[in-house]
């Protein structure tokens, strides 16, 4: 099973400012995904980081508010832009396992604060 | 489409409690069913997974059994712990679709 870390494990952040997240695995992944979790809520898909190409968003999502990076096999940064309180949430960084089962590991996510 | 419906919390047991956690699910083919659990503070963990009918998951006490009949993966243990308490995802995925998760069941124990 993969190891998954992110940074920063949790912040609290003003109004109309961005947060950038970072997603670590410890092997090459070709699927990495990024969710959202809303309080008590379960788990929104926000998009799919492509390796090499332009991050695949789920409905709802737009690449203006959530940009997404994707350099390498390793690695995927999650931007949160112009944050209002709305944008307070769990995010989690995913990597899925192409074998037979399509199994997803989740990092330990960050909790976002927005005042 | 695909579609994950499990029961809704929170529930509350004493230790050593028997516990169950319907599951039901939706999906066309022969999806893999999984359930994750988030402890609290923590992300999501996988607890167990099956991927065919009548396949058995376990793991750290917990079961849950693939029934293609009743379209359910339900969640079982026999005698839960205070440190059990956290919220529990049922999820299934197809070959090559997106995981799809339910809305999560918190469960309280309490000593």
């Amino acid at each position: 099973s993969a190891v998954i870390s992110q940074k920063p494990s949790r912040d609290i952040c003003q109004r109309g400012t961005s947060l950038t997240i970072q997603c670590q695995v410890d092997s090459q992944v070709t699927m990495m995904f990024w969710y959202r979790q809303q309080p008590g809520q379960s788990l929104t898909l926000i998009a799919t980081a492509n390796q090499g190409s332009e991050a695949t968003y789920e409905s709802g999502f737009v690449i203006d508010k959530f940009p997404i990076s994707r350099p390498n096999l390793t690695f995927s940064t999650l931007t949160v832009s112009n944050m209002s309180p709305e944008d307070s949430s769990i995010y989690l960084c995913s990597v899925e396992d192409r074998g037979e089962y399509n199994e997803q590991f989740f990092g330990p996510g960050t909790r976002l604060t927005v005042l | 489409g695909n579609s994950v419906t499990q029961m809704e919390g929170p529930v509350t047991l004493s230790e050593e409690a028997f516990l169950t956690i319907n599951c039901t699910y939706t999906a066309t083919g022969y999806p893999s069913l999984f359930w994750y659990v988030q402890y609290p503070g923590e992300g999501l963990q996988l607890l167990l997974k099956a991927t065919k009918a009548d396949d058995k998951g376990s793991n750290k006490g917990f079961e849950a059994t693939y029934r293609k009949e009743t379209t359910s993966f339900h969640l079982e243990k026999g005698s839960v712990q205070v440190s059990d308490s956290a919220v529990y995802f049922c999820a299934l995925t197809g070959r090559g679709d997106k995981i799809i998760f339910g809305k999560g069941t918190r469960l309280h124990i309490l000593p």
